[in-house]
């Protein structure tokens, strides 16, 4: 069965600082996984996807997310990081089409001045 | 514009009540969804639909129905077998070619005492 581990449930930045955010996966086959935001009490924005070619993924608001097989990672991150990141941030895998995509937890974060 | 609409926002009822959630698309998607998302839990899979009059069970659909007479539209009934049923409701669609990205809707906080 397809899992996703987001080991960081809270994570505080400072304005202007770099952001890695975790996410590890298992799953039998080439997944699909998505970055997912979500404002409080909003629905979740698709930030970016991988499914194949270039492991390295550009998405929107300047995120970014680095495929590994090897780790079975796909972490995200962004180089500085703005007021209006502050968000929950969810990872998620799936084999593509229909098919049911598993969420993790979510990592809530935090942006200080 | 297109977009997954979900009403009403906020949702009051008495328990032992049923109450239907509401969710309807206009980006011409196959495939609906309804996740129930718990603080601490990430989204958990209700019900979804690939096709008009078809559907199955998620991870959690006891006390959960669903029905899908049209595409457009993908009603959630919570009833009075369900527990503890007050949470933030989901309502996503896909289309297979987009590589199983989903797209949300605003959300309906149901609150039952």
């Amino acid at each position: 069965a397809q899992s996703v581990t987001q080991p960081d449930i809270h994570i505080t930045v400072s304005e202007g600082a770099s952001l890695e955010l975790r996410c590890n996966y298992s799953y039998g086959a080439t997944p699909y996984l998505f970055w997912y935001v979500q404002s409080p009490g909003q629905g979740l924005q698709l930030l970016l996807k991988y499914f194949s070619g270039d492991t390295l993924v550009q998405g929107i608001k300047g995120f970014e997310a680095e495929f590994k097989r090897s780790q079975s990672s796909f972490n995200l991150r962004k180089p500085s990081v703005h007021w209006s990141d502050a968000a929950e941030y969810f990872c998620a895998v799936g084999s593509g089409g229909y098919q049911k995509v598993t969420f993790g937890t979510g990592t809530k974060l935090q942006v200080i001045p | 514009d297109g977009g997954i609409t979900q009403s009403p926002k906020y949702l009051f009822r008495k328990e032992g009540q049923n109450v239907t959630l509401s969710c309807e698309q206009n980006l011409n998607h196959d495939a609906m969804y309804w996740y129930r998302q718990d603080p601490g839990q990430g989204l958990r899979l209700i019900y979804y639909s690939q096709i008009v009059n078809d559907f199955q069970k998620g991870d959690i659909a006891e006390g959960y129905s669903v029905s899908r007479e049209k595409k457009e539209s993908f009603p959630l009934t919570v009833t009075s077998a369900q527990k503890n049923p007050t949470a933030f409701y989901l309502c996503a669609s896909s289309i297979s070619n987009q590589g199983g990205e989903q797209y949300f809707g605003p959300g309906t906080r149901l609150t039952v005492t």
